[in-house]
């Protein structure tokens, strides 16, 4: 099993531009995350699919938007990308959403630098 | 937003001596406490899931405990080897839509 996948790893980004990064996971979890991690901050959740079709926002959501392609891929999508979006970020899955004794298990995460 | 705090921000200890570190976390609506250990360059991996006020929870030399009436969870490490520098994260769940984050704590173990 390769567990949690993201790409690519890293990207440099000039204002304005899209881009999208990919997650998957092959452990049959139905829940995925995507979380920041900012110098000095914890990690903060952008957004959430509890279960396939269905994404909700996080703590921090603005100049992002996501889609849950399928059970195994959840997408990140930068539209126009701003130089405070440089950051780390990182994918998580879930067996269960409601399932609160459940580990998260991350990505190696995409480091992204937006000039 | 939900505060979860932990201190200290960072630790040095010396090799061989035990530690301990702190998460503060909302006492109402508790589901879940998650310790993660995250080693630089790598991903977060989970330590443990603890959700009953008063669980004890022990992985080699590594404990934590869990007050969910005061809202406060300690990791404990006895022992320290250089092998355990990381950042320790701890995570607070108050339901089902996500994880919220404590800053971490960074230890560094000097040999």
């Amino acid at each position: 099993n390769a567990g949690v996948t993201q790409t690519p790893k890293f990207q440099v980004l000039k204002t304005g531009q899209s881009m999208t990064l990919q997650c998957a996971q092959d452990m049959n979890h139905n829940s995925m995350y995507w979380y920041r991690q900012d110098p000095g901050m914890g990690l903060r959740l952008i957004y959430y699919s509890a279960s396939e079709g269905t994404t909700d926002k996080g703590e921090v959501p603005n100049g992002y938007n996501v889609s849950r392609l399928n059970k195994r891929e959840f997408s990140l999508r930068l539209e126009s990308a701003a130089p405070s979006q440089t950051s780390v970020y990182f994918c998580a899955s879930q067996k269960v959403a409601g399932g609160w004794q459940e580990t998260q298990y991350f990505g190696p995460g995409t480091r992204l630098l937006v000039l | 937003i939900l505060n979860v705090e932990q201190s200290p921000q960072s630790l040095h200890v010396q090799e061989g001596d035990s530690t301990n570190f702190t998460c503060s976390f909302p006492s109402s609506n508790f589901y879940a406490l998650h310790w993660y250990r995250w080693e630089t360059a790598k991903s977060p991996e989970a330590l443990f899931v603890m959700t009953l006020n008063g669980d004890e929870k022990k992985k080699g030399r590594i404990s934590a405990t869990l007050n969910t009436k005061e809202g406060y969870s300690y990791l404990y490490i006895k022992g320290s080897q250089p092998e355990d520098s990381a950042t320790y994260l701890c995570a607070f769940r108050g339901g089902a839509d996500g994880l919220t984050f404590g800053k971490g704590t960074h230890l560094i173990i000097q040999p």
